[in-house]
């Protein structure tokens, strides 16, 4: 059981390229979620997938895309990626709603855009 | 949307004593409370969560307080340890969604 799982794990990116993310739960978890932590700014939710099929904007979704594969994965892309994207990017599950609460994280992406 | 204030943002504590850490929340609706632990380079890690039916949560050295009037909930951990020291989040949770404080940094020094 890996839980939630994150690649790649480290990325440079020139400014202007573009890049995916990839996640993948072995939860069977509805809720996927995409976050973003910058120094000082705590956890910044991107986007949010509550089940297959479904997305929305979280609270910093501009210059961001996602794609729920199927239950256990949930990507994200960056179409042109800017220097104030550098950041460390959080994938997370959750069965929220069916009675448990708890986000699992995965590892996280340490993304920096020259 | 939700606003999740939290103070301080560096604390200091000799092993032995204890910390507390507080939060803010600016919308009634959240019903779920998490506090998360993160270690450099590590992804944050759930230690304790209250929900808005209960007041107060222990788990050893641990304890949640959530005052739903007030809108603030805090972190009490006793009789610290030095493998105790890392940046904890709190957060608030409405409708799926998940908004963070900006994170307590915590050194407890032997």
């Amino acid at each position: 059981n890996a839980g939630v799982t994150q690649t790649p794990k480290f990325q440079v990116l020139k400014t202007g390229q573009s890049m995916t993310l990839q996640c993948a739960q072995d939860m069977n978890h509805n809720s996927m979620y995409w976050y973003r932590q910058d120094p000082g700014m705590g956890l910044r939710l991107i986007y949010y997938s509550a089940s297959e099929g479904t997305t929305d904007k979280g609270e910093v979704p501009n210059g961001y895309n996602v794609s729920r594969l199927n239950k256990r994965e949930f990507s994200l892309r960056l179409e042109s990626a800017a220097p104030s994207q550098t950041s460390v990017y959080f994938c997370a599950s959750s069965e929220w709603g069916q009675g448990a609460y708890e986000q699992y994280f995965g590892p996280g992406t340490r993304l920096t855009v020259t | 949307g939700e606003n999740v204030e939290q103070h301080p943002s560096t604390l200091s504590v000799q092993e032995g004593d204890s910390a507390v850490i507080k939060c803010t929340y600016s919308d009634s609706a959240s019903n779920y409370f998490p506090w998360y632990k993160q270690e450099l380079g590590k992804r944050p890690q759930l230690i304790i969560d209250i929900r808005s039916n209960v007041g107060e949560k222990k788990d050893q050295r641990i304890a949640v307080t959530l005052n739903k009037t007030a809108k603030h909930f805090s972190l009490h951990i006793t009789e610290t340890q030095p493998e105790d020291s890392a940046v904890y989040f709190c957060a608030a949770s409405i409708s799926n969604q998940f908004y963070f404080g900006t994170g307590t940094s915590l050194t407890v020094i032997p």
